[in-house]
C-alpha cells in the first residue's frame, strides 16, 4: 500500500545547526516528491518538489530510490525555519498526493 | 491575499445537520482539492476534481459530498451520515497537469466543531 512516513513528531534544534526532516516513502514506480511548509498563521505551501533540483531557502531534499526517502536539509538552522513540514509523494499510478503526518521544526535561538 | 478563499473560518453543526463548506480559486486552476485534517494526522484526500462537472472520491470520502458546477468553485458538503466531523478542513487548487503532480496552493482552511 502507499504510505510515506514522517517519523519525527518534533525536531528541536538551535540556530546554526544542521537539519535533517526525514521522509520515507512505500510506493511502486517512481513518485515524485515534495515539501510543503506552514509557517505560523500562514497557509500551507509548495516548499520545494524534487523534480526542480533547487534549493529553497538553504533546504534541498535527494531522493534516494534504494532507501525510498526524500529527507529535507538545510546546514544552519534559522528562527524563520520554525514550522510545520509535510513530506508528500505522488504516485500517477493513484493519481494523487499523499502527505505524511508532519514534522514541527523549532529553531531556538 | 487572493488565491483560494474557504468560508467560513470556523463553522459549527448541530447533530443531524448538513452543513456546506465554501471554496473558491482565482487561479484560473483545473483541479481542486478537498483535505481534512486531524490532530497528529497529516491531511488525508476527501474528494478531488480535475475538470468542470466531474470529481472523484479520495481516501475518505463516506459522510462527504461536492460538486463543480464552476471551474472556480468546489463546495463541501459535511452529511449528517459523517459520524465524526469535527476537524479543520483545507481546500486546494493546482494547475493543468496529470493528477495531482503540480504544485497546490492550499486555503486558510475551515474548522468544523459539533455542538
Amino acid at each position: 500500500a502507499q504510505r510515506v512516513t514522517q517519523p519525527e513528531k518534533l525536531l528541536s534544534v538551535f540556530k546554526g545547526a544542521p537539519v535533517e526532516l526525514k521522509c520515507n516513502y512505500s510506493y511502486s514506480g517512481s513518485p515524485e516528491l515534495f515539501w510543503y511548509v506552514q509557517y505560523s498563521r500562514q497557509r500551507l505551501q509548495l516548499l520545494l518538489r524534487h523534480i526542480s533540483r533547487e534549493s529553497i531557502k538553504g533546504f534541498t531534499a535527494d531522493l534516494n530510490k534504494g532507501e525510498t526517502s526524500f529527507h529535507l536539509k538545510k546546514p544552519f538552522a534559522q528562527e524563520e525555519d520554525s514550522a510545520m513540514y509535510y513530506c508528500a509523494p505522488f504516485s500517477g499510478g493513484y493519481n494523487k498526493l499523499i502527505f505524511g503526518a508532519g514534522t514541527r521544526l523549532a529553531v531556538h535561538p | 491575499d487572493g488565491g483560494i478563499t474557504q468560508s467560513p473560518k470556523y463553522l459549527f453543526r448541530k447533530e443531524g445537520q448538513n452543513v456546506t463548506l465554501s471554496c473558491e480559486q482565482n487561479l484560473n486552476h483545473d483541479a481542486m482539492y478537498w483535505y481534512r485534517q486531524d490532530p497528529g494526522q497529516g491531511l488525508r484526500l476527501i474528494y478531488y476534481s480535475q475538470i468542470v462537472n466531474d470529481f472523484q472520491k479520495g481516501d475518505i470520502a463516506e459522510g462527504y459530498s461536492v460538486s463543480r458546477e464552476k471551474k472556480e468553485s468546489f463546495p463541501l458538503t459535511v452529511t449528517s451520515a459523517q459520524k465524526n466531523p469535527t476537524a479543520f478542513y483545507l481546500c486546494a487548487s493546482s494547475g493543468a497537469g496529470q493528477g495531482g503532480n503540480q504544485p497546490q496552493h492550499f486555503g486558510d482552511g475551515t474548522r468544523l466543531s459539533i455542538l
